[in-house]
């Protein structure tokens, strides 16, 4: 049971540069999401997917993009990395959006930008 | 908008004793409402959910009650073990909702 597995599990950036954070589900869910977790602050939605195809925007979307090319993967792309952007990264999926289907998480993506 | 209010942290306690982690929100109809956990270096889990208005959800000796006419779902668990240490996040997802709003957190520590 991979459930949803994120890579890298930490990483190191320089100001400016790119990278992707890969995330991957085998549970056929048709809702993915992004989140960073910040410390005192929660967990804040990046951006979602509700299927191949369509994304949207969270409620912290600057500075990142997404795409939804299959079911299974739904990566987030860092276009030119900032200190700001040092954090927690949690992947999540969903089977439905119905109230009561809960999220599973990933293990996270430590990401610290010098 | 939707929005879930958590007891500030940490909460230090003994092995053994009863915890209460506190939990209200605001939301617009009728939520479900989770509790989920996160040990060191991992992803959240769900530990228990509750759909309704005065269901109980239950896991691992965790319990939490859906009380509507006081918008709170607080978690409770008769005897805590050092193995519970973690972090406790309570969540609701309104209908028609694309996502999950999240509490702060709650940072718990179960001394020996």
């Amino acid at each position: 049971n991979a459930g949803v597995t994120q890579t890298p599990k930490f990483q190191v950036l320089k100001t400016g540069q790119s990278m992707t954070l890969q995330c991957a589900q085998d549970m056929n869910h048709e809702y993915m999401s992004w989140y960073r977790q910040d410390p005192g602050m929660g967990l804040r939605l990046i951006h979602y997917s509700v299927g191949a195809g369509i994304t949207d925007q969270g409620e912290v979307p600057n500075g990142y993009n997404v795409s939804r090319s299959t079911t299974e993967d739904f990566p987030l792309r860092l276009l030119s990395a900032a200190p700001s952007q040092t954090s927690v990264y949690f992947c999540a999926s969903s089977y439905s959006t119905e109230t009561n289907s809960p999220l599973h998480f990933g293990n996270g993506t430590r990401l610290t930008v010098t | 908008g939707d929005s879930v209010t958590q007891m500030e942290g940490p909460v230090t306690l003994s092995e053994e004793a009863f915890l209460t982690i506190n939990c209200t929100y605001t939301a617009t109809g009728y939520p479900s409402l989770f509790w989920y956990v996160q040990y060191p270096g991992e992803g959240l889990q769900l530990l228990l959910k509750a759909t309704k208005a005065d269901d109980k959800g239950s896991n691992k000796g965790f319990e939490a009650t859906y009380r509507k006419e006081t918008t709170s779902f607080h978690l409770e668990k008769g005897s805590v073990q050092v193995s519970d240490s973690a972090v406790y996040f309570c969540a609701l997802r309104s209908r028609g909702a694309r996502q999950l709003t999240f509490g702060s957190g709650t940072q718990l520590t179960v001394l020996p």
